[in-house]
């Protein structure tokens, strides 16, 4: 199975901060990677997949980028909204599988 | 849209079972696949399986919950099913169902979630 490897597990920033999420597949998944955003007692919600595209709706100020085992989520300029907890999840092969997440909080 | 449906509480040794009713798309569908993932603090997001159809359907299942699980489909009521045996404490969570989006490649839909406690 490959291994998702999120950094750092918990952040917190200030309003308009720019804030670096990372990501490390422990083998090459190419750009096979997504990115969801989950609010407490929601369901997770993409953001980002195939490392770099933005789904449609998500604000501008997310982005991604990587390839090969290591990947990143930006987001440029952090909103109050932007409070939640992000996963990266490969889907280079089965089984899929998440990263252990990163909580974004407000300083 | 996908709807969630199932008992919360499970008694340890018997089955769990979640059902997923599907609107707006055909649960045969050649554009999407359903998967089930739950979330659990101990175990964080789990991918438990997939089905999907392609002519005929097919399942995938994690191996790790392989010799417990089911899954099936009811395309009268165009909706999938997990089956869980055999539970334990350990399966306690928050169970997803998901639309695949097979095209874009990424889960572009989630049920509301089901909490399941595993406990007698």
């Amino acid at each position: 199975d490959i291994q998702m490897t999120q950094s750092p597990s918990s952040l917190s920033a200030s309003i308009g901060d720019r804030v670096t999420i990372t990501c490390q597949a422990s083998q090459d998944i190419a750009d096979f990677l997504n990115w969801y955003q989950q609010k407490p007692g929601k369901a997770p919600e993409l953001l980002i997949f195939a490392a770099s595209k933005l789904e449609t709706g998500v604000p501008s100020r997310f982005s991604g980028s990587g390839s090969g085992t290591d990947f990143t989520l930006t987001i440029r300029g952090l909103q109050p909204d932007d409070v939640a907890t992000y996963y990266c999840q490969h889907y280079d092969n089965l089984p899929l599988t998440f990263g252990g997440g990163t909580n974004v909080e407000i300083k | 849209q996908l709807q969630q449906s199932g008992p919360g509480l499970v008694k340890p040794s018997q089955t769990l079972s979640l059902t997923c009713a599907i609107s707006g798309e055909s649960v045969s569908s050649d554009s999407a696949a359903w998967h089930w993932i739950r979330q659990s603090p101990s175990r964080g997001l789990e991918w438990l399986g997939r089905t999907y159809y392609r002519s005929q359907w097919f399942n995938d299942y994690a191996v790790s919950v392989r010799s417990r699980i089911i899954f099936n489909t009811d395309t009268s009521k165009n909706q999938v099913s997990l089956q869980l045996k055999s539970v334990t404490p350990e399966d306690t969570a928050v169970y997803y169902c998901a639309r695949w989006e097979s095209y874009g490649e990424y889960f572009e839909q989630w049920g509301q979630g089901t909490r399941v406690i595993v406990s007698s």
